[in-house]
């Protein structure tokens, strides 16, 4: 089946650590993105990349950082400088040209203990 | 700036109680509008693009309109297995950014 894989669905964090939630699509999209979501506050996003070997940063990329060393791949690595880490984490996925509607994961929760 | 606007932010309606969720944008140009579905605990599923005003998209229950100003989603004699956050969603000329709402939180009650 075509879509979006995000693993693991549930992650744990100690304080100070740096863990990496991991984001693949198989539908050969060129960009790909990262929102964090929050109760009551929507969709906000951390980071972008529209080609391979580049990427944008959001509203909320502090604490973050990404990579994008394949079409299919978007990591995204929530740093110990994020002070504020528990949430929900969404990875979406469109075409670039055309009918470019946006699609999504099922999500990762990250909780910090 | 702009700007993605939903409301209500909850909605609560009887089994077969039609109704209609709005999204309001001001935006420096549209490129897109977007609905999605989504599920506690889950990611987003797409549901209708919208491209020009005047457009209009159907899928069962669901009916999604555009104008210049905003978007209706109205749902027509809902169920309860129709409950759940509906997400707007605009995609801007200008910077290809995308802007969500806030959400509409929809129960249906048997």
């Amino acid at each position: 089946d075509g879509g979006i894989t995000q693993s693991p669905k549930y992650l744990f964090r100690k304080e100070g650590q740096n863990v990496t939630l991991s984001c693949e699509q198989n539908l050969n999209h060129d960009a790909m993105y990262w929102y964090r979501q929050d109760p009551g506050q929507g969709l906000r996003l951390i980071y972008y990349s529209q080609i391979v070997n580049d990427f944008q940063k959001g509203d909320i990329a502090e604490g973050y950082s990404v990579s994008r060393e394949k079409k299919e791949s978007f990591p995204l690595t929530v740093t110990s400088a994020q002070k504020n880490p528990t949430a929900f984490y969404l990875c979406a996925s469109s075409s670039v040209t055309g009918r470019n509607t946006i699609y999504f994961g099922e999500g990762s929760w990250l909780t910090v203990v | 700036e702009d700007q993605v606007t939903q409301s209500p932010e909850a909605l609560r309606l009887q089994e077969g109680e039609s109704s209609s969720l709005n999204c309001s944008y001001t935006v420096s140009g549209l490129r897109g509008l977007f609905w999605y579905r989504q599920d506690p605990g889950k990611g987003p599923e797409f549901l209708f693009t919208l491209y020009s005003a005047g457009e209009e998209k159907e899928k069962e229950r669901l009916k999604a309109t555009l104008t210049k100003k905003e978007s209706f989603l109205h749902i027509t004699a809902p169920k309860p297995e129709d409950s759940a956050t509906y997400l707007c969603a605009v995609r801007v000329n200008r910077d290809d950014k995308i802007i969500f709402g806030k959400g509409t939180r929809l129960h249906i009650l048997p």
